[in-house]
């Protein structure tokens, strides 16, 4: 079975400009949950979606937006960038959302805000 | 609020050597706790997880144990090799909540060398 794979992998953007990564999940999984890791900061929990409905959100700014479709791909979104948004973007799967599910990380997308 | 505290922020040792890492939590109450290992370049991958009534668990040359009455879990490695070279997160996750309310140590870099 294929992994979590994540597109691109790296990505260099300026300040005020906006951003779109993909994730694409084990096939089967429903859930799907993104991260930002800096690392001063360690994993945040940015948002996380379950049969196309975003079930939770972290403690980021309304620029960060997230999508996920019908075939469970997800998307998220981050407009305005700021330098602060310099971080390696790690999107999970997992088949449902619970206690003891294991997530699946992917290999992230690298960004690079100038 | 709750935090987890990892220890030692960095590590080089040995090829061959053992080394042991901690892990500090104030999640309270308390549902699970995982060892992830990250690759350079790679997401986390689930090496342990463990339950508050656990006290051990291991996972080939890795073993974690936990002790929920001091909130505290090591994550021991056995026979280094070049290949544990690597970041270990400790995540926690609480009795209520989704993988929002996961809470992510900023992790320990291992470095095994020859």
């Amino acid at each position: 079975k294929a992994g979590v794979t994540q597109t691109p992998r790296y990505l260099i953007k300026t300040r005020g400009q906006q951003v779109t990564l993909s994730c694409s999940p084990i096939s089967g999984h429903r859930s799907v949950s993104w991260y930002q890791q800096t690392p001063g900061q360690g994993l945040q929990f940015l948002f996380e979606y379950f049969s196309e409905t975003q079930r939770n959100k972290g403690n980021f700014p309304g620029r960060f937006s997230g999508r996920q479709f019908s075939n469970s791909r997800s998307e998220m979104n981050v407009s305005t960038l700021e330098l602060g948004d310099s971080a390696l973007y790690l999107c999970a799967s997992s088949l449902v959302s619970g206690d003891f599910e294991t997530q699946y990380f992917g290999p992230g997308t690298r960004l690079l805000v100038l | 609020k709750n935090q987890v505290e990892q220890s030692p922020q960095s590590l080089i040792i040995l090829e061959g050597k053992n080394c042991t890492l901690q892990c500090n939590y104030t999640v309270s109450p308390f549902s699970n706790l995982r060892w992830y290992k990250q690759d350079t370049g790679r997401g986390p991958v689930s090496l342990t997880i463990m339950t508050f009534s656990e006290n051990t668990k291991s996972n080939g040359r890795y073993t974690a144990t936990l002790d929920a009455d001091t909130k505290q879990s090591s994550l021991h490695i056995t026979a280094s090799q070049l290949s544990d070279s690597a970041s270990y997160i400790c995540v926690v996750r609480p009795d209520t909540g989704t993988a929002s309310k996961l809470t992510f140590g900023t992790g320990t870099r291992l470095q095994v060398t020859l």
